[in-house]
């Protein structure tokens, strides 16, 4: 069976500091790979997907990056985090992109101070 | 760009009642998914709904998508305290779209 793993599962930084969040999937190929940021009481909002081994594509504007260096491999990071890049950043998978469901990973709750 | 929005924002249901949660779409989807995130956890897939005025059911659960594939329902009937949480809708236009999900409350 697929299981998908994200750590850690919280984070506290200060304002400007780096981050690097990792996400890796077990039990499948060549996944979709999906970053989402949810702040408190909001819905998803999607960051990065990628399709396959260094292919990202990025939704929203922003100093946050992703990158893909293995297949079941999907990393989030900054170089400098702002305030408003606290809040709870799940990973998801899927087998076709878009469609199909999507499963999420148990998800990283960052607060930046 | 593609909006998907989802009312209400919250409800708060005695249990044993029913109650609907809509999602509204500004453009046509290819299919619509419903997720549902418990307190404290992470999205976990309930269904998709593929075809113009499909009807699914999952135990209590009761998911319908509209004719024009621009809206969808999801209706809970006896609802329990294990329903809590916030249920999110995401239409597939050029991509996947979530709404900002109902959150839902159950009193005893």
């Amino acid at each position: 069976s697929q299981t998908i793993h994200q750590w850690p599962a919280t984070l506290v930084q200060p304002v400007g500091s780096p981050l690097s969040l990792e996400c890796t999937v077990e039990g499948t190929s060549n996944p979709n790979l999906y970053w989402y940021r949810q702040a408190a009481g909001r819905g998803l909002q999607l960051l990065f997907y990628s399709v396959g081994i260094g292919q990202i594509s990025s939704e929203v504007p922003q100093n946050l990056s992703a990158s893909r260096p293995q297949d079941r491999q999907f990393i989030l990071s900054s170089k400098k985090l702002l305030l408003s890049d606290s809040g709870f950043y799940l990973c998801a998978w899927s087998v076709r992109q878009w469609a199909g469901a999507q499963y999420f990973g148990p998800g990283t709750r960052l607060l930046v101070l | 760009g593609q909006q998907v929005m989802q009312i209400p924002q919250y409800q708060h249901v005695q249990e044993g009642e029913d109650f609907t949660t809509y999602c509204n779409s500004s453009t046509t989807l290819s299919n619509i998914q419903w997720y549902k995130q418990r307190p404290g956890g992470h999205p976990v897939f309930l269904i998709q709904l593929v075809k113009s005025g499909e009807v699914k059911k999952q135990k209590r659960l009761t998911f319908q998508f509209g004719e024009a594939k621009k809206n969808s329902s999801l209706h809970i009937t006896a609802t329990q305290t294990t329903d809590v949480g916030t249920y999110f809708c995401a239409g597939l236009d050029y991509k996947l779209s979530f709404g900002a999900g109902t959150t839902v409350t159950v009193r005893a």
